[in-house]
């Protein structure tokens, strides 16, 4: 049990269009997932918290209008990476939270590498 | 925020021998410490955890110990295997929240 899903695994795009990534948890709930940014041989960087029924909390520094966040059922969030640059390139993963389980496990999922061209 | 270092970047091992990777964070409300193993373009695997009302925990060959005073904790893998290789990283939880250090690679070598 506790497995998370990513569609896409990936994706290339050309610059200035947008990117939607899907991330779901397949047989739990999830009411609280996150979201990852994971550049090449570097450690993860949380991005944001996605909250189902709520806005998204975005960490310092993470562009709320650039990344996009929508946590509109208890398995599902999606990320959006808007009007993608190639700065955007890189691999990101999600994960979510089982809901019920009184500790804080995250499980992950196997991530998207976006290449922006 | 919180702020996790982890330490070395890089361990080569002699298969059979010890590896040891250390971390430290700065949020004493942290109460919830993971170590992942990573490998290349896969998603981060669990593979033990620890709490801050524990000192140390062991699973077979891998072993946490934290020290909340320090605010440090470590990871011990012992007789290490080729197929230990990968990239580990150690995070730090407040509540909900995961904030990962950067990560070491391990190299075990046959």
């Amino acid at each position: 049990g506790a497995v998370v899903s990513q569609h896409p695994s990936r994706v290339i795009c050309k610059s200035g269009t947008s990117v939607k990534i899907e991330c779901r948890s397949l047989d739990f709930q999830a009411t609280t997932m996150f979201w990852y940014r994971q550049f090449p041989k570097k450690s993860l960087m949380l991005m944001a918290t996605s909250n189902e029924g709520s806005k998204a909390t975005y960490e310092q520094g993470v562009e709320k209008d650039k990344f996009l966040i929508n946590h509109a059922s208890l398995t599902l969030s999606t990320l959006t990476v808007t009007s993608a640059h190639p700065e955007d390139s890189s691999f990101y993963i999600c994960s979510a939270r089982y809901d019920g389980r009184s500790y804080n496990e995250q499980f992950f999922g196997p991530g998207t590498r976006l290449t922006v061209l | 925020g919180e702020n996790v270092e982890q330490h070395p970047s890089t361990l080569s091992v002699q298969e059979g021998d010890s590896a040891v990777i250390k971390c430290t964070y700065s949020d004493s409300a942290s109460n919830y410490f993971p170590w992942y193993k990573q490998e290349l373009g896969k998603r981060p695997q669990l593979i033990i955890d620890i709490r801050s009302n524990v000192g140390e925990k062991k699973d077979q060959r891998i072993a946490v110990t934290l020290n909340k005073t320090a605010k440090h904790f470590s990871l011990h893998i012992t007789e290490t295997q080729p197929e230990d290789s990968a990239v580990y990283f150690c995070a730090a939880s407040e509540f909900n929240k995961f904030y990962f250090g950067s990560g070491t690679k391990l190299n075990v070598k046959p």
